[in-house]
């Protein structure tokens, strides 16, 4: 079992659609959450990034996570064709441990 | 700024020949990191580096090697390549660092990528 999951897709919805992207995850120890985009034929880039449970809101994303059930999602509001990328969850157990990535949701906004 | 940057954009390189993947950074990152990234795999770790003179290995190291002579290059060779190399190769840098072993968890920036073919 990889110690995060996530579902690839992909995923379509229209322009203006509230997305949920997801990810599991198996060990407890995690702390810090990251989600990442990335563009075709580009590197990631940092979208979130939050410590334990709670959420965070900037502008139109929303990352929540909920350690109790080892989850975390990030929400895309008002989604734009610009948005159209593979989304990477990653985390963490801090201490200086290595960063676990997530195999990608990608996602396609139709306008 | 320029951030990372990777070279070579993409090559074909017949197996058994070596080639070094080149990254450069500019923001005076202590930590630097090699990734690859292979269809329904993710991203996985190869080589990292806390600071200048200094490397270890990821997860998946084998037939990689890098070094670290100074803050802003980390260089990742393969010695002797071989088809199950072909990947799209990431290099990445990030704020913080421990000097004394282990990894930053601190924000990582990742330059453009290598595709890279292995026949």
């Amino acid at each position: 079992q990889k110690e995060v999951e996530q579902d690839p897709g992909p995923l379509s919805v229209p322009e203006g659609a509230i997305v949920s992207l997801n990810c599991t995850y198996s060990n407890s120890a995690f702390q810090y959450f990251m989600w990442y985009r990335q563009y075709s034929r580009k590197g990631p880039e940092l979208l979130m990034y939050t410590y334990s449970s709670g959420n965070k809101e900037d502008g139109r994303f929303t990352a929540q996570v909920d350690k109790s059930s080892k989850y975390i999602s990030l929400f895309i509001r008002d989604s734009q064709p610009s948005d159209s990328a593979t989304y990477l969850c990653a985390m963490s157990k801090g201490g200086y441990q290595k960063v676990t990535f997530g195999t990608g949701t990608k996602l396609q906004v139709i306008p | 700024t320029a951030g990372i940057t990777q070279a070579p954009t993409s090559q074909i390189l017949a197996a058994g020949r070596s080639m070094t993947l080149r990254c450069t950074q500019d923001m005076r990152h202590n930590a630097m990191y090699w990734y690859r990234q292979d269809l329904g795999l993710g991203l996985r770790l190869i080589h990292y580096s806390n600071t200048a003179g200094t490397t270890g290995k990821g997860e998946v190291p084998d037939g990689y090697s890098v070094s670290r002579a100074n803050t802003d290059d980390f260089p990742l060779t393969l010695a002797s390549a071989v088809p199950s190399q072909t990947s799209v190769y990431f290099c990445a840098s990030s704020d913080s660092g421990s000097t004394s072993g282990g990894l930053s968890t601190d924000t990582q920036y990742f330059g453009p990528g290598t595709r890279l073919t292995v026949l």
